[in-house]
């Protein structure tokens, strides 16, 4: 039932782009995007709504199919920053009961 | 900013011992979440309420595991008793409503070790 992510990990040199895909075996009504650095707390960076809307925060955006059950955080140029775990949270349509991805460590070198 | 305020920051305790975390969440957010975080993988969800009311707890381990919301304001999450599988990050989180159509504010967390 946990969304899967993918790629699990990934390691970018600065400057380069990156996808993260987040996948679910259940109908959607959200998906939030988080990263998480190393002993912090997640930290929120964009929620996507059924209706199959993209959005963007800066260089990093994202899209949600909700026919596919399928949203994608795309990092654009990317900085040493954006180093952490990425984990996906979705609520299912109907229930809107809220679950955590698997998660993808991304690691970006200088 | 307002944040959500969680304490104590680091516990340690023997097995068979009872634990409790506070939880303060941001003023005004009806939504209130419990999330345990084992090294390496995602937030998982104990507990959410809505002001006073649990709206899910369906993966709280209830033998051991309890969580109120009294006055729908700060919370507490109680152990009793720990085992050693019950070392994790525990997380609150603060939603102004509970429709997930809200961005989720955490906490910094407990770093709970049970020896």
């Amino acid at each position: 039932q946990q969304p899967v992510q993918s790629p699990q990990a990934v390691i970018l040199r600065e400057g380069e782009d990156a996808v993260i895909n987040c996948s679910s075996s259940k109908a959607l009504y959200s998906v939030h995007w988080y990263r998480q650095k190393h002993g912090e707390a997640p930290v929120f960076l964009m929620i996507l709504l059924k209706g199959g809307e993209q959005k963007g925060h800066e260089k990093i955006s994202a899209s949600f199919n909700e026919k596919k059950q399928q949203s994608s955080l795309y990092l654009t140029a990317s900085q040493l920053s954006y180093s952490g775990t990425y984990f996906c949270g979705t609520a299912s349509s109907g229930t809107y009961k809220y679950i955590f991805g698997t998660g993808t460590r991304l690691k970006v070198l200088a | 900013e307002a944040e959500v305020a969680q304490s104590p920051r680091y516990k340690i305790t023997e097995k068979s011992q009872a634990v409790a975390f506070w939880c303060d969440p941001i003023s005004g957010h009806a939504t209130l979440y419990w999330y345990r975080q084992i090294l390496g993988q995602g937030p998982e969800l104990l507990v959410q309420f809505q002001d006073e009311s649990v709206v899910d707890d369906s993966q709280l381990p209830k033998d051991r595991f309890s969580a109120e919301r009294l006055k729908g304001v700060d919370s507490t999450l109680k152990i009793q008793p720990a085992e050693l599988g019950d070392s994790a990050m525990y997380l609150c989180a603060s939603s102004l409503s509970g429709l997930s159509s809200y961005e989720q504010y955490f906490g910094p967390g407990t770093r709970l070790t049970v020896t």
